[in-house]
């Protein structure tokens, strides 16, 4: 059964916190993204990734930074979380070509206050 | 430019009636399109994807979508509405690329 796993479902930190999301999937997919998702405004892609140690700004990189150091796993970074960062964070994965569904983690429900 | 507009944001049935939600797309390039669903404080779930194959795709749980090219159109169907789908769904367009662009989703309910 293919698997996107993310590293927390709820994580609460303070304003200035340095917060770091870790996404792992094990289907060797070469693609992977971040995503965040705010009631009305559907998905907004934060960052991609198509290979170790390359990566792409997405519609709102801003606040935000990725690594990617092993193709299985891919962390999102909040260098110092604000408020507006309260959210839900997905992670997704997929094969290379847009004719392939992504997979998505279960997602991480990130509350900075 | 591509985009994806999901025309209702809310959508209500009656258990064991028909359900329709709507999605229209543009996009320069012939795209690869798919339905996902989403449950309370889950992940997204694949319903079903085109992908320039028959227009009309079955998915998962009863569910199918019809492409319209002339409409522009991806509309997602089922005949008889469960209380197990009262979700949140989400149509997605891909042009060829990495972007996968979302719809701002439709949220179902099912009413017993």
């Amino acid at each position: 059964d293919v698997k996107v796993t993310q590293s927390s479902r709820y994580l609460v930190k303070r304003t200035g916190e340095k917060v770091f999301l870790e996404c792992v999937q094990d289907m060797d997919h070469e693609n992977m993204f971040w995503y965040r998702q705010d009631p009305g405004l559907g998905l907004r892609l934060i960052y991609f990734s198509y290979d170790v140690k390359m990566k792409e700004k997405g519609d709102i990189p801003e606040g935000y930074s990725v690594s990617r150091e092993k193709k299985e796993r891919f962390s999102l970074i909040l260098e110092s979380a604000s408020t507006n960062q309260t959210s839900m964070y997905l992670c997704a994965s997929s094969l290379i070509g847009g004719a392939y569904e992504q997979y998505f983690g279960p997602g991480t429900r990130l509350t900075v206050t | 430019a591509q985009s994806v507009t999901q025309l209702d944001s809310h959508v209500s049935v009656s258990e064991g009636t028909p359900v329709l939600l709507r999605c229209n797309y543009s996009s320069s390039y012939s795209p690869s399109l798919f339905w996902y669903v989403q449950h309370p404080n889950k992940g997204l779930q694949l319903l079903l994807k085109y992908t320039s194959a028959a227009t009309l795709v079955k998915g998962i749980n009863g569910f199918e979508a019809e492409f319209k090219k002339s409409e522009t159109s991806f509309h997602l169907t089922k005949p008889s509405a469960h209380m197990s789908d009262a979700a949140e769904y989400f149509c997605v367009v891909n042009p060829g690329t990495y972007k996968y662009i979302f719809g701002t989703g439709t949220r179902l309910k099912v009413l017993a």
